[in-house]
């Protein structure tokens, strides 16, 4: 049982660049999750989904974009990538909403320069 | 606008003394808090938990406590280790059932 993975670990990227962080859970969780964390702040959320083929956006969502075409996966897609979006990424599942306790994955530190 | 905030960013004890964390929040539809402990490199993992209808929830070392009426919460951990050199996150549930963050304490474990 891996959990939560999450691919690359790192990454530098040009501006206007684009790429895409994978996340894959083992779980069998419906709710997955994807924030960032900036220097000396909390986590932000940037998008979720409850379920296979339904997502919405988190509090920070501009710049990115999700699908969520199978339970296990949750791919984060970053078009035209900015210097704003240089952050660490991390990715994490739920069993259910009121499950208040999520499951994070290692993280994907990204760089835009 | 920070709902959840942790104003201290770091935390100094000895090993065998009791650290103090707060946090503090602001608004009253939060009906769960937990906290997360993280280390470098990794991803944050859950530590404990407190509903909103409890003041005090404890698991072995690690107690956390619920003040509503100051709209504050406290993680202890007696005795502190050398393990529990992180940083530990508070974060509530909001209505939608989506959690917001404080920015976190970097707790140091000294012998």
């Amino acid at each position: 049982n891996a959990g939560v993975t999450q691919t690359p670990k790192f990454r530098i990227l040009k501006i206007g660049q684009s790429m895409t962080l994978q996340c894959t859970q083992d779980m069998n969780h419906n709710y997955m999750y994807w924030y960032r964390q900036d220097p000396g702040m909390g986590l932000k959320l940037i998008y979720y989904s409850v379920g296979a083929g339904i997502t919405d956006k988190g509090e920070v969502p501009n710049g990115y974009n999700v699908s969520r075409s199978t339970t296990e996966d949750f791919p984060l897609r970053l078009e035209l990538a900015a210097p704003s979006q240089t952050s660490v990424y991390f990715c994490a599942s739920s069993y259910r909403r009121g499950s208040y306790e999520q499951y994070f994955g290692p993280g994907t530190r990204l760089t835009v320069t | 606008d920070q709902q959840v905030k942790q104003n201290s960013p770091s935390l100094s004890v000895q090993e065998g003394r009791i650290s103090i964390l707060n946090c503090d929040y602001t608004n009253s539809m939060f009906d769960y808090f937990l906290w997360y402990k993280k280390y470098p490199a990794e991803g944050p993992t859950f530590l404990i938990s407190i509903s909103s209808i409890k003041d005090k929830n404890e698991d072995g070392r690690f107690t956390v406590f619920l003040n509503k009426s100051a709209k504050h919460l406290s993680l202890h951990i007696v005795p502190s280790q050398p393990g529990d050199s992180a940083v530990y996150f508070c974060a509530a549930n909001d209505s939608w059932g989506k959690l917001q963050f404080g920015a976190g304490t970097q707790v140091v474990v000294t012998p």
